[in-house]
């Protein structure tokens, strides 16, 4: 299985919103709506942004939101904040029976 | 609360074998499925493997398969990662993490803290 994706970069300035694309197939994220987003600082487990495309967890800031289109799904982030500033990766479940992830991608807060 | 706690990772040349564990509290270990995930240094996350909450159905990443074996013991609460024949790109932080949702796989709210396992002679 292939990994999904992702742009390697993106950046914003704080209190501007960004999207982060993740693009997959028909046998994963385009199949199911299994998708899921992590965020990632240096050194730490990744935390769980999005799941099923695009609920919260508890916890989660309503800044986070996921959508899919077709075989691409998104992570929106609004009202950009120096903490967001982290490696995401988005994930789907397939056509296997099994998940896989993105490359993921490093957002930079300007 | 939940809590997951990897160990068992290190040093082992190429072609060695290392045993993880996963010890798992705060939760009924029983009803869960449970993942491992890995990544590279500098890399990005991999699924290794998934084992049911019986223990009777188990995959597996093409990248491991024939070399890593899971397994779990409800009766401990823990799981478990066997890798043989380890290569230097087997190098990676590795997470044990509990499976939420509908399937196996489509997401993870709670990750261990990972455990280092590094190949090289």
């Amino acid at each position: 299985q292939s990994a999904l994706t992702q742009p390697a970069s993106v950046s914003g300035s704080p209190g501007q919103s960004i999207t982060i694309s993740c693009t997959g197939t028909s046998s994963d994220v385009g199949g199911y709506n299994y998708v899921s987003w992590y965020q990632q600082h240096p050194g730490k487990a990744p935390k769980l942004m999005i799941y099923d495309v695009s609920n919260r967890p508890s916890g989660v800031s309503n800044r986070f939101s996921g959508s899919k289109s077709g075989n691409t799904a998104s992570l929106t982030i609004s009202g950009l904040q120096a903490e967001d500033e982290a490696d995401y990766y988005c994930s789907s479940y397939t056509s296997s029976s099994t998940p896989v992830f993105g490359g993921g991608t490093k957002l930079t807060v300007l | 609360q939940v809590q997951l706690v990897e160990s068992g990772g290190g040093l082992v040349k190429p072609g060695g074998s290392l045993r993880l564990s996963c010890a798992a509290s705060g939760f009924t270990f029983s009803d869960y499925y449970m993942s491992w995930i890995r990544q590279a240094p500098g890399k990005g996350l991999e699924w290794v493997s998934y084992i049911s909450s019986s223990g009777s159905t188990i995959y597996y990443a093409d990248s491991v398969k024939g070399r890593f074996t899971i397994s779990r013991d409800n009766a401990k609460n823990s799981l478990y990662l066997q890798m043989n024949s380890l290569r230097a790109e087997d190098t990676a932080v590795y997470y044990c993490a509990r499976d939420e949702g509908e399937v196996a796989g489509s997401f993870y709210v709670y990750w261990g803290q990972g455990t280092l396992v590094t190949v090289s002679s």
